[in-house]
């Protein structure tokens, strides 16, 4: 285990449906990150939290809503997702953002929309 | 090597055999590197990383080597086993203070019994 958690492991939702998923490190780091990892593509960086602020959101849509409230824990919060938001969603932490501290990640929440 | 279509390349290995999967990363002014495995059901596990100022680098069963010139990076694996059956991914980084991870599509090696 990384010391990385992800809860729920699956989801399945409708388009309407508000949903959260959580993630939780036991590694004691002050950065955490959500990343998407779909089939056809590279994992990309959606959002980044160092010691508890907000530090990247690379263009995502509003439909992802982040929520840091504390170094161990981060949230993402889902709301009215299109079919095409289908897929793998990672957590990491790191020691601190913007540094080589080796990112270590959780197992992912497999989401699909429908 | 760098997925150039809808699929993921492939690597069959026979166990015990040594592996090569490559990289071709796209920022000539990245300046670390990083390998990940990623196992079915399971998130990117770190397993090497390289600076710029290296062309080699051992661990474990794994080399990495960089080559800055054609921007091309390469895992080795040594003797196969069938726990090393996976999708491994290069990440490449620049920024100085402000490091980002920017990852490849993998390659699936697969190792056959």
């Amino acid at each position: 285990e990384t010391g990385v958690t992800q809860t729920p492991r699956h989801l399945v939702m409708g388009m309407t449906n508000k949903k959260s998923l959580k993630c939780e490190q036991h590694l004691g780091h002050n950065a955490m990150y959500w990343y998407k990892q779909s089939a056809k593509k590279p994992l990309e960086l959606m959002f980044v939290y160092n010691f508890k602020e907000q530090t990247e959101n690379n263009s995502v849509p509003s439909r992802f809503s982040p929520e840091c409230p504390n170094s161990s824990h981060l949230f993402l919060h889902l709301h009215t997702l299109q079919p095409e938001d289908s897929a793998l969603y990672l957590c990491a932490s790191s020691q601190v953002f913007g540094t080589t501290d080796t990112q270590y990640f959780g197992p992912g929440t497999r989401l699909t929309v429908l | 090597g760098e997925s150039v279509g809808l699929h993921l390349p492939t690597l069959s290995v026979q166990e015990g055999d040594n592996s090569i999967i490559n990289c071709a990363y796209s920022n000539s002014a990245s300046d670390y590197f990083i390998w990940y495995k990623q196992e079915s059901g399971k998130g990117p596990q770190f397993i090497i990383d390289i600076r710029s100022n290296m062309d080699k680098r051992q661990g474990q069963r794994v080399t990495v080597l960089l080559n800055k010139t054609v921007k091309h990076l390469s895992l080795q694996i040594a003797a196969t086993q069938p726990g090393d059956s996976a999708v491994y991914f290069c990440a490449e980084a620049s920024g100085g203070s402000n490091y980002k991870l920017t990852f490849g599509k993998g390659t699936l090696l697969t190792v056959n019994p």
